[in-house]
């Protein structure tokens, strides 16, 4: 099975600053990653699919990159909304078995 | 507007069985590939089950034989039954919309194995 590490499990920013979590998976998935925001007692959200591809409505501020096995989800000037957990997800085509990193819990 | 909504959770002993439902709006279950994610309290969040549009079914090997996904065009519903359920089964159930990555997610439906 695919591993998925993320880093770090926790980042203190504050608003304005500009914040970079990564994501490595053990094997080569391409541009199969997907990254989620998650805030306390709600559903996740989709904010960007094939690593670089902002989900419509997203703000511009998050932009994702990588391919392979290194991914990086970067936001631009941090907004007091954006303090939230994320997670990195590999859904390589070739395996159904798709896999979550561990998150990283953004906090002010 | 695009929603799901779960429903069928709640407490239940081990060794039990419960049947989560998912109710789409705004699009058909049957067209797309749908999917199931828990989470555990103060956990992260792992991958359960997913259905094919063609009705090919994958499970994780934590639920594989003991859990069953499937759906129901004519209700729009997506289902999970779940088997043999164990303390480490506990979480929020979601239900989501595959489309290149989870794309819709419902609220969430707490289930609970415990004596």
């Amino acid at each position: 099975d695919i591993q998925m590490t993320q880093s770090p499990s926790t980042l203190s920013a504050s608003v304005g600053d500009r914040v970079t979590i990564t994501c490595r998976a053990s094997q080569n998935i391409w541009s199969w990653l997907a990254w989620y925001q998650q805030k306390p007692g709600k559903a996740p959200n989709l904010l960007i699919h094939k690593a670089s591809t902002l989900k419509s409505g997203v703000p511009s501020r998050f932009s994702g990159s990588g391919s392979g096995t290194e991914f990086t989800l970067t936001i631009n000037s941090l907004q007091p909304d954006d303090f939230a957990t994320y997670y990195c997800q590999q859904y390589n085509g070739h395996s159904p078995a798709y896999t979550f990193g561990q998150g990283t819990k953004l906090e002010i | 507007e695009v929603q799901l909504v779960e429903s069928g959770g709640g407490l239940v002993q081990p060794g039990g069985s419960l049947r989560l439902s998912c109710t789409a709006s705004g699009f058909t279950v049957g067209d797309d590939y749908m999917t199931w994610v828990r989470q555990a309290p103060g956990k992260g969040l792992e991958w359960v089950s997913l259905i094919y549009s063609g009705d090919t079914t994958y499970y994780a090997d934590s639920v594989k034989g003991r859990f069953t996904i499937s759906r129901d065009n004519s209700k729009n519903t997506l289902y999970l039954q779940m088997n043999s359920l164990r303390p480490d089964d506990t979480a929020v159930y979601y239900c989501a919309r595959d489309r290149d990555a989870f794309d819709v997610w419902g609220q969430g439906t707490m289930v609970t194995v415990s004596s």
